[in-house]
């Protein structure tokens, strides 16, 4: 069944599109900041982290940008897939080994 | 490897009884988090498990218990059930020190009436 908010931001996408998932966070001392996609009925699934001392890392197919002067996240998809249609959240964990979500982004692929 | 794994997937409990969810990380992962899923609050943790012991712990009221067994099993223990407890509770395993790549279950979706 549904698990996230019902009234996210919604982002829609053509199929083979790029697509950029923006997210602002508030604390600086965090030591990574993950992405996690949840499809509807399942748990979150991690996706890809950054270091708090890098501004950039790419995965298989997705980039995560960090700009720490505005304290600003993205991800980015290339080539998006309907299988990528699911909710996004940014995460960021330091210290205390607990993980500070985002509200998330759905984003939705249309074919 | 097998997933995180959640017991049971649904419950429905009645305001003021109590209810233990189970949660079997992947094997080898050591570290157990618990996090309340809600549509109004998002995703919010609620505590850590790593070799039975809790690490940390989010500003959720002493309703909110949990342990963690040898074997690294979790449960999660809610007393004396309100209705805003209604969510969905996932827990997630991690097998490095660091903390962020963490695997979740499918969850368990409580309500309470």
């Amino acid at each position: 069944g549904e698990s996230v908010g019902l009234h996210l931001p919604t982002l829609s996408v053509q199929e083979g599109d790029n697509s950029i998932i923006n997210c602002a966070y508030s604390n600086s001392a965090s030591d990574y900041f993950i992405w996690y996609k949840q499809e509807s009925g399942k748990g979150p699934q991690f996706i890809i982290d950054i270091r708090s001392n890098m501004d950039k890392r790419q995965g298989q197919r997705v980039t995560v940008l960090l700009n720490k002067t505005v304290k600003h996240l993205s991800l980015q998809i290339a080539a998006t897939q309907p299988g990528d249609s699911a909710v996004y959240f940014c995460a960021e964990i330091g210290g205390r080994r607990a993980l500070t979500f985002g509200s998330g982004t759905r984003l939705q692929v249309q074919p | 490897k097998a997933g995180v794994t959640q017991t049971p997937r649904y419950l429905i409990k009645t305001r003021g009884q109590q209810v233990t969810l189970s949660c079997s990380p992947i094997s080898g992962h050591r570290s157990v988090s618990w996090y309340q899923q809600t549509p109004g609050q998002g995703l919010q943790f609620l505590f850590e498990y790593f070799s039975e012991t809790q690490r940390n712990k989010g500003n959720f009221p002493g309703r909110f218990s949990g342990r963690q067994f040898s074997n690294s099993r979790s449960e999660m223990n809610v007393s004396t059930l309100e209705l805003g407890d209604s969510a969905l509770y996932l827990c997630a395993s991690s097998g490095t020190e660091r903390g962020s790549e963490q695997y979740f279950g499918p969850g368990t979706r409580l309500t309470v009436t």
